[in-house]
């Protein structure tokens, strides 16, 4: 089945700096990879994704980079900011798999 | 819309009880899904469903039962709690897999 696997587990910057989170899949026939972001104690939400045939997307101060060859993804958060703070989960999934899989999260926290 | 509810908030239960976790929606997704999230471990499959009479197993189905009798519900049943069950777990819904899926509040689940 699929592994997807995210880094850093763990990532301080300070507020105005930029902040990336990447994630490696292992299965070629994946071909949707949303991001979600979990404040402390509550659900976890979509924030963008990206779909195989795009190889990046932007949304405000959001991005995601796509490398099917090199089977990874990647976020990115420009002028960050305190409200930034919290847990992002990568994530794969393949049209006929039926199946979402997450990575293991990585906690952001962004310093005033 | 109320998106997805589940209930309880929080539950305690003695190792060997039995109990149901609900989970109901009112988007009319066919797409619905059970995750655990465990510290560092990000968020596990247990169960999913395609569409009324239709589940699967996921990553880690051992020790829970589903059913999908109706489009809105999706219950989740511990068969006899088991102190390695104790989790946060996320009921989420969506139109298909490769769709943004909508979380609910979680129930946290501690098994003494």
């Amino acid at each position: 089945g699929e592994n997807v696997e995210q880094h850093p587990s763990t990532l301080s910057v300070q507020e105005g700096d930029s902040a990336v989170i990447k994630c490696t899949y292992s299965d070629s026939a994946s071909n949707y990879f949303p991001w979600y972001k979990q404040e402390l104690g509550k659900r976890p939400q979509l924030i963008i994704d990206i779909r195989s045939n795009v190889g990046e997307k932007k949304d405000q101060r959001i991005a995601v980079t796509l490398n099917k060859t090199a089977k990874h993804f990647s976020l990115h958060i420009t002028e960050t900011q305190p409200e930034d703070s919290a847990v992002y989960f990568c994530a794969a999934s393949r049209t006929a798999g039926n199946k979402l899989t997450f990575g293991g999260g990585t906690r952001v926290l962004v310093k005033p | 819309n109320a998106g997805v509810t589940q209930t309880p908030k929080f539950q305690v239960l003695k190792t060997g009880q039995s109990m149901t976790l609900q989970c109901a929606q009112d988007m009319n997704h066919e797409y619905m899904s059970w995750y655990r999230q465990d510290p560092g471990m990000g968020l596990r499959l247990i169960h999913y469903s395609v569409g009324a009479g239709i589940t699967d197993q996921g990553e880690v189905p051992n020790g829970y039962n589903v059913s999908r009798s109706t489009t809105e519900d999706f219950p989740l049943r511990l068969l006899s709690a088991a102190p390695s069950q104790t989790s946060v777990y996320f009921c989420a819904s969506s139109l298909m897999i490769n769709q943004p899926q909508h979380f609910g509040d979680g129930t946290r689940l501690s098994i003494l």
